[in-house]
This record gives C-alpha cells, sequence and structure tokens, in this order.
C-alpha cells in the first residue's frame, strides 16, 4: 500500500522569504500523481500544485514550485515570496495513475502547518 | 458552477444520534469519495464509489453507510453516531482517465461534526 510522510507538522516564514515543505512518499507504482493542497482556515481544500511521475520537469505555478526526486520518492513544495496569505495547513496526497477500484482516490499526508511573520 | 455541495456545514449530535451528510456534484463526475480528518492525522478515506450504484470501504468504514443510486449524489450515513466520529468531514468527485489535470479532485466545504 501506498503511504505518504510529511516530517515537518508545523512551520514558519518571514514574509517575502522562501520556505520548502518536505514530503516522501512510498509506492511500487512507476507512474502516478502527486499534489499539494492548501487548506486556509476556511477549511477549503485548495489545488496548489500537481506533478505527473513520468514527467521529469518539476512543476510550476506562480510562486509555487516543487522538487520532485523520483528515485528518492521525494516531493517537496518551495513558497517563494511567502504571503501572509499562504497561511495555512498544506498538505501532499498521492494518486495511482490505474483506472478502477480504489486507484483513483488520494492518500494524504498528516499535513504541514505553514505560519507566516509579517 | 456549483462544483461540489456539502451539507449542513457545522452539526452538533449527541450520541447514539444517526444524521446523513449530504454530497452532491453537478460535473458528471463518476468517482466519489468522503474523508475524515482529524488532528495530526491528515485526511483519510472512509468510503468511496466509482460509479452510480457501487460503493466500497476506504481505510477507516467502521460506523459508516453509503449508498450511491445517482452520479450525482453520494450521501454518507451515522447510524448511531459515537464521540470518536468528531471530526471534520469531506467529499470529493472526480472522473477517471488518464493526467493529473484531466483526474483532478474537487472538494466540498467540509462539515465540522461533534458528537457529544
Amino acid at each position: 500500500a501506498q503511504t505518504v510522510t510529511q516530517s515537518q507538522p508545523e512551520m514558519s516564514v518571514q514574509e517575502a522569504e522562501t520556505v520548502t515543505l518536505s514530503c516522501t512518499y512510498d509506492t511500487s507504482e512507476s507512474d502516478y500523481y502527486l499534489f499539494w493542497y492548501k487548506q486556509p482556515p476556511s477549511r477549503q481544500m485548495i489545488l496548489v500544485i500537481r506533478q505527473e511521475a513520468y514527467k521529469q520537469q518539476n512543476a510550476t505555478e506562480n510562486r509555487f514550485s516543487v522538487n520532485f526526486q523520483k528515485a528518492a520518492k521525494s516531493f517537496s513544495l518551495k513558497i517563494s515570496d511567502s504571503q501572509l496569505g499562504d497561511a495555512a495547513m498544506y498538505f501532499c496526497a498521492y494518486r495511482s495513475s490505474r483506472r478502477g477500484g480504489s486507484q483513483g482516490n488520494l492518500i494524504f499526508g498528516k499535513g504541514t502547518k505553514l505560519s507566516v511573520k509579517p | 458552477n456549483a462544483g461540489v455541495t456539502q451539507t449542513p456545514k457545522f452539526q452538533v449530535l449527541k450520541t447514539g444520534q444517526s444524521m446523513t451528510l449530504q454530497c452532491a456534484q453537478d460535473m458528471n463526475h463518476e468517482y466519489m469519495s468522503w474523508y475524515r480528518q482529524d488532528p495530526g492525522m491528515g485526511l483519510r478515506l472512509i468510503h468511496y464509489s466509482v460509479g452510480a450504484g457501487i460503493t466500497d470501504q476506504g481505510e477507516v468504514p467502521n460506523g459508516y453507510n453509503v449508498s450511491r443510486s445517482t452520479t450525482e449524489d453520494f450521501p454518507l450515513r451515522l447510524l448511531s453516531a459515537a464521540p470518536s466520529q468528531t471530526s471534520v468531514y469531506f467529499c470529493a468527485s472526480s472522473r477517471p482517465g488518464q493526467g493529473a489535470i484531466n483526474t483532478e479532485a474537487f472538494f466540498g466545504q467540509g462539515t465540522r461534526l461533534t458528537v457529544v
């Protein structure tokens, strides 16, 4: 079974600085998808960035980028120029690329709470 | 465009009471699922469905029932609420296929349930 591990329960960053959130996963599959979700106090789950395992290029979305190391099974999220609105819980998630059964479901890490200091 | 609609947003139950959390999506997604979120535990899968009439258990199914009579609706039933079911519940939907973009999961706003 696949697992996702976020080893940093809490992180803090100064406004305008850069922070990296760690995520490792375990799988025997060769093709899969990885995601970072943001959950602000409103509880809404917001997709921040996605990565397809067959793509070697790291995904980027504005100030958000990932460092995807497939061999090491690592998927860290870098937030550049941190803003107060980035303060939230961040979840790393895995999903199999196979169709059918439970493969369509997401497997989440336990989350990292990010605080942004003004 | 409503997306995934969950009701209610908040609920307080007494131990032993029953209730149904509603989830509806208007995107014609085949996959629907229920997760619970507890502090320090992330989101854990309760039940899921790959299409109308088809449901299966996830990681933490005990104490919950589901059914999927239509593509749009996927209600979660608590038959006899227990304090251990105090949690935040999320419904999600997606379509099968290939590609992280084509199969993106959409989440409801969540339900905060307290069982006293």
